[in-house]
């Protein structure tokens, strides 16, 4: 199984600025990451997927980036309808795996 | 975006088993249930996700996480478009929130969740 790993899993920032989270592949995993927001509570949202895409109706501020084993999520300035907790998954092969979330909290 | 229907909560006993079962609703659908893989992720409470597997009804194939082989079994009903999940032997760490997540095929993001299924297992 492909092991994701999550780093920070913790993160206090404040409105305003620009965080960054990462996620690293036990093996390589291409292009098939993605990326989720979820709000207490809620189902998981989809932000970004194949590593870099936009899903629809996300913000421009949320982008991601990496190849390979290493991904980022970064979020250029935060809002105050960011703070949540994200997770990153791969779907290159299954087992599909997630990481262990990192919790966004406010400063 | 294609709305999905969950049902309701669920409390069980250790050793008995759960159904649960996912619909599309709304009119006019991009897709149907018998048309699309069905995946299926649990979250145990203050815990993160996990995949538990996918069903496709294309051709019957099943796909199951080592965590739930021989617990699980996953299926569509094609006359009432519903998707199932039941997982037998339940143990207190069931519980969980389980969702469903339609894929409109192989290395597709999951864009459409379930709204999310509550199953307590208590003795």
């Amino acid at each position: 199984d492909i092991h994701m790993t999550q780093s920070p899993s913790t993160l206090s920032a404040s409105v305003g600025d620009r965080v960054t989270i990462t996620c690293q592949a036990s093996q390589r995993i291409g292009s098939w990451l993605a990326w989720y927001q979820q709000k207490p509570g809620k189902a998981p949202k989809l932000l970004i997927y194949k590593t870099s895409s936009l899903d629809s109706g996300v913000p421009s501020r949320f982008s991601g980036s990496g190849s390979g084993t290493e991904f980022t999520l970064t979020i250029s300035s935060l809002q105050p309808d960011d703070f949540a907790t994200f997770y990153c998954q791969q779907y290159d092969s299954y087992p599909y795996t997630f990481g262990q979330g990192t919790y966004l909290e406010i400063k | 975006q294609v709305q999905l229907a969950q049902s309701g909560a669920e409390v069980k006993k250790p050793g008995a088993s759960v159904k649960v079962s996912c619909k599309v609703s709304g009119k006019d659908p991009e897709y149907t249930l018998s048309e699309v893989s069905s995946h299926w992720v649990r979250q145990a409470p203050g815990k993160g996700l996990e995949w538990m597997g996918s069903f496709d009804p294309e051709d019957g194939e099943t796909i199951y996480a080592q965590n739930f082989l021989g617990r699980v079994n996953m299926s569509v009903d094609s006359s009432t478009d519903t998707a199932y999940m039941e997982l037998t032997s339940l143990r207190t760490e069931d519980t969980a929130v389980y969702y469903c997540v339609p894929s409109l095929g192989g290395s597709w993001p999951f864009d459409n969740w379930g709204q999310g299924t509550l199953v307590s297992v208590s003795p």
